[in-house]
Parts: C-alpha cells; sequence; structure tokens
C-alpha cells in the first residue's frame, strides 16, 4: 500500500539552526500537509499546499517556516533560527482530491526534531 | 470554546470490553469526520472515514456521527491490547483541512 514517507526520523540541531524536513507524498495525492505535536499535546495544524501554492496556513506557521515542493514528489518544511520550542514531532500529510467529496489525509511516521 | 473537544483520558479497560470515544465540536460547516489511531512514536493511522450523521461499521470499529449534537463517537467492540494507543478525532469542513482533537489515550489490559 502506498505510503507517506518523511526523513529523516530524528533530527537534532542546534538552536539558531536552520533545519529541513522532508516527506515524500503519495504518487497521486495532489494536497500536501504539515503538522506539529509537541510530546504530549495535540496535532497541531501548520500548512497546506495545493497547486504549488499555500493554501491555508496556521497562527503558528510565521515568517520562520516555508515550504516547498522542490520537484515532483519531495515536499519540505524548513525552519530557520530554530528555537528550543520548536522541538516537536512534525508529520506530513497527504491527500488526493475529487470535485465531489474531501478525501481524508494519510500521514508519514513523522520526524522527531531536538532542537539544543 | 475550542473547535474540537476530546477528553485525554488516559482510559484503561479489560481486554474483550466496549471501547467508547468521543468528541464535541462547535463548527457546523463540518462535515468530514475522521478517527486515527496513534501508536507511540509513529504517524496518525486512518481507521475510519464517514461523510455526515450517521453510523458506519468496519470490523469491530463503529463511527457515529449526530450532527444535531455536534458529537461524534468510536465503539471498539472486543477489545484487544493492540488496540492500546491514542485515538484522535478529526474533522473538515468541505475542501478545507481537519483540525484534530486533543486526542484520548487508551490501554487495553490482557
Amino acid at each position: 500500500e502506498p505510503e507517506v514517507t518523511q526523513t529523516p526520523s530524528h533530527q537534532v540541531t542546534q538552536m539558531g539552526q536552520e533545519v529541513i524536513l522532508r516527506c515524500v507524498p503519495i504518487s497521486n495525492h495532489l494536497y500536501f500537509y504539515w503538522y506539529r505535536q509537541i510530546l504530549g499535546q495535540k496535532v497541531e495544524f501548520l500548512v497546506s499546499f495545493y497547486n504549488n501554492e499555500i493554501s491555508e496556513k496556521s497562527e503558528i506557521f510565521d515568517d520562520q517556516f516555508s515550504v516547498e515542493r522542490p520537484d515532483g514528489s519531495n515536499f519540505t518544511l524548513k525552519i530557520r533560527s530554530t528555537k528550543l520550542e520548536d522541538s516537536a514531532m512534525y508529520f506530513c500529510a497527504s491527500r488526493p482530491t475529487t470535485v465531489t467529496s474531501n478525501q481524508p489525509q494519510h500521514f508519514g511516521d513523522g520526524t522527531r526534531l531536538s532542537i539544543l | 470554546q475550542k473547535e474540537v473537544e476530546q477528553d485525554p483520558g488516559p482510559l484503561s479497560v479489560p481486554e474483550g470490553a466496549i471501547v467508547s470515544l468521543n468528541c464535541t465540536y462547535s463548527n457546523s460547516a463540518f462535515q468530514y469526520f475522521m478517527w486515527y489511531r496513534q501508536y507511540s512514536r509513529k504517524g496518525p493511522e486512518l481507521l475510519m472515514y464517514t461523510y455526515s450523521s450517521g453510523n458506519k461499521e468496519d470490523g469491530r470499529f463503529t463511527a457515529q456521527v449526530d450532527k444535531s449534537s455536534k458529537y461524534i463517537s468510536l465503539f471498539i467492540r472486543d477489545s484487544q491490547p493492540s488496540d492500546s494507543a491514542t485515538y484522535l478525532c478529526a474533522m473538515s469542513p468541505p475542501n478545507n483541512d481537519m483540525r484534530f482533537g486533543a486526542g484520548t489515550r487508551l490501554t487495553v489490559k490482557p
């Protein structure tokens, strides 16, 4: 069964450094997402991406964050000037889209980001 | 009021018990309702997906949506230790993005 894959599984970075989290969505999916889950807390929506542009973003997704689809398969989340509070699991998700219905999202297993 | 409310638990039941998990919501535009299961250090895994009100059954799992009360439920029959996980409700309006509940941590004891 096709799945969303994320790399790396664990990223350790010094505070203030930039980090890029990578995702390969399911190949025929058209909507892509990033979510964050701080340890012990709920899954929080960051951003959605469709047709090579951001379609929606939350208040968490400020100028520190950016997303990109650099080629036909990868979808990346860049975090600049990382802070301690950026430590969390970051999940990528994707879904197909149809004209008449909203399809559920499928998630990767996440990247655990640890900021030191 | 939070857009999606879910009791985080924890909930502990003996093997074989019927489990009832619930969420309430405030946004009447929500039309798509999902339940995800999340094992420790893994991503959310889609369990059930329903549109509008009514029931949907899949094996030991039944999802129920009551739009008039803005209330959704997930029932697990004959619960197994392998069902121990965090269960997340999620919902969205048409052509829009999901909002999650806080997740309920379930432990099924042998």
